[in-house]
């Protein structure tokens, strides 16, 4: 009864460095999303894909990369890490693009950039 | 665009107590609205949602009425318990947003025995 999975859940990263965030769902999602929150700001929408080798931009995609080579499996990269990635990152996936469906969400990846 | 708007907290209450949290949208046709709840060191997870007007969503005691003449869509719960403290988010999802959901600000709710 795993649902969504994130790793790592803690990460301290230089300015500059890169990583990635995984997300895996097991549920055959179509549609997979990372989010970011930050204090006072809600969660704000980075990257989304409806399904394999289908992605998009969000609300503040600049700085972060995503694929989807698989419908379980939707990493989030930082290709050059900078302080005001510092945040709080949810991956959450739905069973299609609907309007009406519940969203699933991961336990939260938490970043700090020094 | 499309918005939402909650009431700012944290808003703290006593054990029983009635609990109201406002929430407020904009945004052209019919939205779906809901209301998703973060509890300490947890992700999201759905609380209720609505998808037409006047429909009320409801669970664990937690309802919520979307009414398209005040565009609001206001949680309430009779009776709150040390429980249901967590961060409450309002959200809705429209044609307009390309059926992303647009999310609030989150409210903290502390409820003190």
């Amino acid at each position: 009864n795993a649902g969504v999975t994130q790793t790592p859940k803690f990460q301290v990263l230089k300015t500059g460095q890169s990583m990635t965030l995984q997300c895996a769902q097991d549920m055959n999602h179509e549609y997979m999303s990372w989010y970011r929150q930050d204090p006072g700001m809600g969660l704000r929408l980075i990257h989304y894909s409806v399904g394999a080798g289908i992605t998009d931009q969000g609300e503040v995609p600049n700085g972060y990369n995503v694929s989807r080579s698989t419908t379980e499996d939707f990493p989030l990269r930082l290709l050059s890490a900078a302080p005001s990635q510092t945040s709080v990152y949810f991956c959450a996936s739905r069973f299609d693009r609907s309007n009406t469906g519940e969203l699933f969400f991961g336990e939260g990846s938490r970043l700090t950039v020094l | 665009g499309n918005s939402v708007t909650q009431m700012e907290g944290p808003v703290t209450l006593s054990e029983e107590a009635f609990l109201t949290i406002n929430c407020t949208y904009t945004a052209t046709g019919y939205p779906s609205l809901f209301w998703y709840v973060q509890y300490p060191g947890e992700g999201l997870q759905l609380l209720l949602k609505a998808t037409k007007a006047d429909d009320k969503g409801s669970n664990k005691g937690f309802e919520a009425t979307y009414r398209k003449e005040t565009t609001s869509f206001h949680l309430e719960k009779g009776s709150v318990q040390v429980s249901d403290s967590a961060v409450y988010f309002c959200a809705l999802s429209g044609m307009d947003s390309n059926y992303q959901l647009i999310w609030g600000a989150g409210t903290k709710l502390i409820i003190k025995p």
